[in-house]
């Protein structure tokens, strides 16, 4: 059974910073990787889709990484800005429905 | 309108109504899923529809019922639930059953059940 494990849980940052979120994941036979955005108490923001056979994509300030054979991913995010500020979830798609998601990363980008 | 539309956004009701929420996509996906998302927990697959079937019921409360009447829309018919239902239900969608193009989610319908 897939599990994600998203770390760190949460992060304070001044604005400004570059940061890492991490994702890894305990099998790697996955399609590909996709990570979201979720402000609070709303629904999920796709940010970035990585397909298994890729290594990395990048949309504007963020950048995401995969690999497949250790098992990990990471959320680069550039300059952070307080409107980033927001919970990061990374999701693992096994194939046909089979989407496991992470705790997620509370992001707090202070001024 | 693009995208998925969850309606409503914010539901009360109490354990005797019964309520339904209601999924409408406008992407011209094949597959679609109703999500639970509890405080402190990770995202719980509750059901799978692709071209209008149920393809999967994740042990979900048969007080739960999932109605997908064609491809853009999906309900979930709700009947004597238990406060500890409340949660955030999600609705998303995907091109294809695995997903190969992605998923893309709702706004959420926030439940409080009283």
């Amino acid at each position: 059974k897939q599990e994600v494990t998203q770390i760190p849980a949460a992060l304070s940052v001044p604005e400004g910073e570059n940061l890492v979120l991490n994702c890894s994941f305990t099998d790697s036979a996955i399609y590909n990787l996709q990570w979201f955005r979720q402000d609070p108490g709303k629904g999920l923001t796709s940010l970035l889709l990585i397909q298994s056979s890729q290594r990395e994509q990048t949309s504007g300030r963020l950048n995401a990484s995969l690999d497949k054979s250790s098992g990990r991913s990471t959320l680069y995010i550039a300059a952070s800005q307080p409107g980033d500020s927001a919970t990061y979830l990374c999701a693992a798609n096994s194939g046909y429905s089979t989407l496991t998601f992470g705790k997620g990363t509370m992001l707090l980008v202070s001024p | 309108e693009t995208g998925v539309t969850q309606t409503p956004r914010h539901l009360v009701m109490g354990m005797t109504n019964k309520k339904s929420l209601k999924c409408e996509q406008h992407l011209g996906h094949n597959a679609m899923y109703w999500y639970k998302q509890s405080a402190k927990k990770p995202l719980e697959l509750m059901f799978v529809y692709s071209l209008e079937e149920r393809v999967e019921n994740n042990s979900v409360p048969s007080r739960f019922s999932p109605e997908c009447p064609n491809s853009s829309h999906l309900f979930l018919h709700l009947h004597t639930l238990q406060p500890e239902d409340s949660a955030l239900y999600l609705c998303a969608s995907s091109q294809l059953l695995q997903g190969s193009l992605g998923y893309t989610f709702g706004s959420g319908t926030r439940l409080t059940v009283v």
